[in-house]
């Protein structure tokens, strides 16, 4: 069965430095991909980046980076310069490419950036 | 680019009551899924549309829970007759067929308060 876990309750940032987030998954079908959202405040659910389980490199998108280490089956988040505008909740999400196209989601972390 | 629109943004109703949530998907995109957050918990997959078909509708609570996507087009989800523990945050995501990615694109939600 699939599942995420995102144990990290709260996390607090200074502005302007980095933060990793983290997320552990669990999996039996080879190919699977891995997703982080943001949700603010205003509730839209914001696409961030994606790692494909056979991808070689870890996926970078601007300030976003998944920090990919497949044999311990984590994904974690990692956002560098952190800036105000990035206090938010982070869902981690996976898809099984063998079975169907849903996501299944962990219970999120919210992140706070101090000024 | 328009993207995933949701109404209304927030809903309240007694128990008992009928409730229709409806999503437009971005434009072109086949694929229509509906999430279901409930408090505390984790986002939870309720089913999946391709055009006008279901494709899995695994995630659907019970016969209460009626979704449909006449047209391929926007989608409805019907909750006849609301209960208490309905309440919670209902997300329509919409993703591109033939994408290796299938990035699913989120809308904000409707908040949904059953009394």
């Amino acid at each position: 069965a699939q599942k995420i876990t995102q144990t990290q309750p709260g996390m607090f940032v200074q502005e302007k430095e980095a933060v990793t987030l983290d997320c552990t998954y669990d999996t039996s079908d080879p190919s699977y991909g891995l997703f982080w959202y943001k949700q603010p405040s205003s509730g839209e659910m914001i696409f961030l980046i994606y790692q494909g389980s056979y991808d070689q490199q870890n996926a970078t998108e601007g300030r976003y980076s998944l920090n990919f280490q497949k044999a311990r089956k984590s994904a974690n988040l990692v956002i560098s310069a952190s800036q105000l505008g990035d206090s938010a909740m982070y869902f981690c999400a996976m898809r099984e490419y063998g079975a169907n196209s849903k996501l299944t989601f962990g219970k999120g972390i919210t992140l706070s950036v101090r000024p | 680019e328009a993207g995933v629109t949701q109404f209304p943004s927030h809903s309240v109703i007694e128990k008992g009551q009928t409730v229709t949530l409806r999503c437009d998907p971005i434009s072109g995109h086949d694929n229509l899924y509906w999430y279901r957050r409930v408090m505390g918990k984790e986002i939870k997959f309720l089913l999946h549309f391709v055009k006008e078909s279901k494709q899995d509708e695994s995630g659907m609570p019970n016969n209460r829970f009626l979704a449909e996507r006449t047209g391929g087009t926007y989608s409805t989800l019907k909750v006849q007759p609301a209960e208490l523990e309905d309440s919670g945050v209902y997300f329509c995501a919409s993703s591109q067929s033939g994408k290796a990615k299938n990035i699913q694109y989120f809308g904000a939600g409707t908040r949904l308060s059953v009394l």
